[in-house]
C-alpha cells in the first residue's frame, strides 16, 4: 500500500524566494510520484512525474522535484517565486500496475508575499 | 483543443435525493477518472472507465456508481445523497492508450456540490 505526506499545509515565500516543497512517501514497490497545481475554481494540472530514470524531474512554469529513495522524498522547488505561483499543491503516489489507484496527498497552500 | 468540461459547475440537492454529474473528456481520450475534494478527506480516487468498462476503483460506497459511453463521455450518479457528500467532483481525462497510470491526466473544473 502506498501513502503519501506533505509537510506543512501552508507554506508562505516571498517573491523572489526558494519555494520547498516537501513530500514525503511510503511504498513497498518503486511507486510512480507526481505534482499537482491546483488555483482556485479550478482542476488540478500536473507540473511533473516520476515514472523512471533520472531522479531530478524537470516540470513546466520551473519547478522541478528529485526522486530520492533513501529518504523517500520528493519535494517540490523552484528557484524564484512569482505571485502567479500562489495555489495548492498536491504531491501524490501510485504503485506500477495498471490496478493501482493514485494517492493524493493532503495539500500544501503556497502563498507568496510581494 | 478543448479542454475536459464538467456540467454542471454548481448543484445543490438536499439529503436523499440523487444526482447524476456529467463530464466530457478531451477528444480522443478514452479513460476517464472520476475524484472527490473535501477539505476533511482531500483528494480521493473514486473510479476510473476505459472504453465503457470500469477499470479501476476507490473505497467508496455502492451509493456511487459511474457509466462511460461510446463516445467516451462519462457519467457519474450518487444515490439516497447525504450531508458528507458535499463536495467538488473532479474528472479527468488521459489518452490511455496503453492503460499506463503515468499516462498524463487532465482535469476539468469540477462540479460543486452541495447538499442540505
Amino acid at each position: 500500500a502506498q501513502s503519501v505526506t506533505q509537510l506543512g499545509s501552508h507554506v508562505s515565500v516571498s517573491e523572489g524566494a526558494l519555494v520547498l516543497l516537501r513530500c514525503n512517501y511510503s511504498s513497498s514497490v518503486p511507486p510512480y510520484l507526481f505534482w499537482y497545481v491546483q488555483y482556485p475554481n479550478q482542476g488540478l494540472q500536473l507540473l511533473l512525474k516520476y515514472t523512471t530514470g533520472a531522479t531530478l524531474v524537470k516540470g513546466i512554469n520551473g519547478f522541478e522535484a528529485e526522486f530520492k529513495k533513501s529518504e523517500t522524498s520528493f519535494h517540490l522547488t523552484k528557484p524564484s517565486a512569482h505571485m502567479s505561483d500562489a495555489a495548492e499543491y498536491f504531491c501524490a503516489v501510485s504503485g506500477r500496475s495498471s490496478a493501482s489507484k493514485i494517492i493524493f496527498g493532503s495539500g500544501t497552500r503556497l502563498s507568496i508575499r510581494p | 483543443k478543448a479542454g475536459v468540461t464538467q456540467t454542471p459547475r454548481y448543484l445543490i440537492k438536499t439529503r436523499g435525493q440523487q444526482v447524476t454529474l456529467s463530464c466530457s473528456p478531451i477528444s480522443g481520450h478514452r479513460s476517464v477518472s472520476w475524484y472527490q475534494q473535501t477539505p476533511g478527506q482531500g483528494l480521493q480516487f473514486l473510479f476510473e472507465y476505459f472504453s465503457e468498462t470500469q477499470r479501476n476503483k476507490g473505497n467508496f460506497p455502492g451509493r456511487f456508481s459511474g457509466r462511460q459511453f461510446s463516445n467516451s463521455r462519462s457519467e457519474m450518479n450518487v444515490s439516497t445523497l447525504e450531508l458528507g457528500d458535499s463536495a467538488l467532483y473532479l474528472c479527468a481525462s488521459s489518452l490511455a492508450g496503453t492503460g499506463k497510470i503515468t499516462d498524463t491526466q487532465y482535469f476539468g473544473p469540477g462540479t460543486r456540490l452541495t447538499v442540505l
